[in-house]
């Protein structure tokens, strides 16, 4: 079974934090996905990774930043939280595929921002 | 990716078999058509895809129409819990997920 693990799944905070969120897959995947999910507005995505040391812009980028040093784990940093920022955060992982690409999510952090 | 339409609730009764319908009338010929679930307050949660043919796993079975304009995820006994939203997703590779509405199915005792 693909098993994603994601560092905490509450957590609180106040405005003006430096906030890291891990996530790690054991299952060798390529392609690791952060996303936030806030009621009325669906998943929307953050910042997605194809590589080791490899990132892209999603949807909503602006306030994140990624890191992707290892293979497995893929780190969401908020470098100075807002309350805006306050949502179910999910991170995702999928095998490389030239056709389809199943995505398993990790059970998600749900952050707070004070 | 192809929008998909989805009734916005259902109910089930314990024990009975779950059919959540899925409409992708614009669905491209390399499109999958995948379900997840989500249980209150948890990531969502993989259960079936499939291209063309109707699909089965240990979760659910997955029928597709032979126009593949629509779809019917069957849980064939449902328990209280499955309850969750039951989003259906048109995808292929390289293109993000995008979760709609889905479906709030409720199984009731």
């Amino acid at each position: 079974d693909v098993k994603v693990t994601q560092s905490s799944r509450y957590l609180v905070k106040r405005t003006g934090e430096k906030v890291f969120l891990e996530c790690v897959q054991d299952m060798d995947h390529e392609n690791m996905f952060w996303y936030r999910q806030d009621p009325g507005l669906g998943l929307r995505l953050i910042y997605f990774s194809y590589d080791v040391k490899m990132k892209e812009k999603g949807d909503i980028p602006e306030g994140y930043s990624v890191s992707r040093e290892k293979k497995e784990r893929f780190s969401l940093i908020l470098e100075s939280a807002s309350t805006n920022q306050t949502s179910m955060y999910l991170c995702a992982s999928s095998l490389s595929s030239p056709r389809e690409e199943t995505q398993y999510f990790g059970p998600g952090t749900r952050l707070l921002v004070l | 990716d192809a929008k998909t339409t989805q009734p916005p609730s259902m109910d089930c009764a314990e024990g009975r078999a779950a059919n959540l319908p899925c409409n992708h009338s614009t669905i491209s010929g390399n499109e999958y058509v995948y379900w997840y679930r989500q249980i209150h307050s948890q990531g969502p949660q993989y259960i079936i895809h499939g291209l063309k043919n109707n699909e089965t796993n240990e979760m659910a079975s997955l029928i597709i129409t032979e126009d593949r304009k629509s779809s019917t995820l069957i849980l064939p006994h449902a328990t209280l819990r499955d309850t969750a939203v039951y989003y259906c997703i048109v995808n292929n590779a390289g293109n993000m997920l995008t979760f709609g509405g889905g479906t709030r199915l409720m199984v009731k005792p």
